[in-house]
């Protein structure tokens, strides 16, 4: 089955800055690669998502990079706000099936 | 919609006891997935249904463990006897499998085994 990796486990940043998360799968046959965010107590959510037919995402200030070759995705924030500050998730999935998970990373923003 | 319905939402017991945890998917939504979710392990998947069959249960993490999707609009996760070590919150999510990918999770139960 697919396996997903995520890094870092924890990032912390300066409220403005940028925040990178970086995934990488397994599975060449993945082809839906989801971020979801989780606040504290509170379910996954979904903030973006990229499909394997398209390299690069943006809505407002995040954005997903896709490198299909290399095997690996990021998220991109940037112009961080404290309310950024939660757990992230990326995903890997074929066909909308067999949907696994990262790690997550704990991202804090600092006002 | 209400979304993705769980319950009990919390539920606190002691070892060796049978736990069932409930999920009613989305309305539609014709996949279902159980995922498990501790600081440790992150989201792990337990198992996931199409159309109401378990597709994938690789996950499981042993014969205590078992998912039952009798119908479109209810599914359960039961664990027998139950450990110390299956302490977790549990998600249910559901999508539909022709549609864009998103997962819409339930609340959760957050399970405590004394």
């Amino acid at each position: 089955g697919e396996n997903v990796e995520q890094h870092p486990s924890t990032l912390s940043v300066q409220e403005g800055d940028s925040a990178v998360i970086k995934c990488t799968y397994s599975d060449s046959a993945s082809n839906y690669f989801p971020w979801y965010k989780q606040e504290l107590g509170k379910r996954p959510q979904l903030i973006i998502d990229i499909r394997s037919n398209v390299g690069e995402k943006k809505d407002q200030r995040i954005a997903v990079t896709l490198n299909k070759t290399a095997k690996h995705f990021s998220l991109h924030i940037t112009e961080t706000q404290p309310e950024d500050s939660a757990v992230y998730f990326c995903a890997a999935s074929y066909r909308n099936n067999d949907m696994r998970f990262g790690a997550g990373t704990r991202l804090t923003v600092k006002p | 919609d209400a979304g993705v319905i769980q319950s009990p939402r919390h539920e606190v017991t002691e070892m060796g006891q049978e736990v069932t945890l409930r999920c009613k998917p989305i309305s539609g939504h014709n996949s279902l997935f159980w995922y498990r979710q501790t600081m440790m392990r992150g989201l792990e998947l337990l198992i996931y249904f199409n159309n109401n069959v378990p597709i994938d249960d690789s996950g499981m993490p042993e014969d205590r463990f078992s998912a039952k999707m009798p119908n479109a609009s209810f599914s359960t996760l039961k664990i027998q006897p139950s450990e110390p070590r299956d302490s977790a919150v549990y998600f249910c999510a559901s999508t539909q499998v022709t549609g864009n990918g998103e997962l819409f999770f339930g609340e959760g139960s957050r399970l405590t085994v004394l």
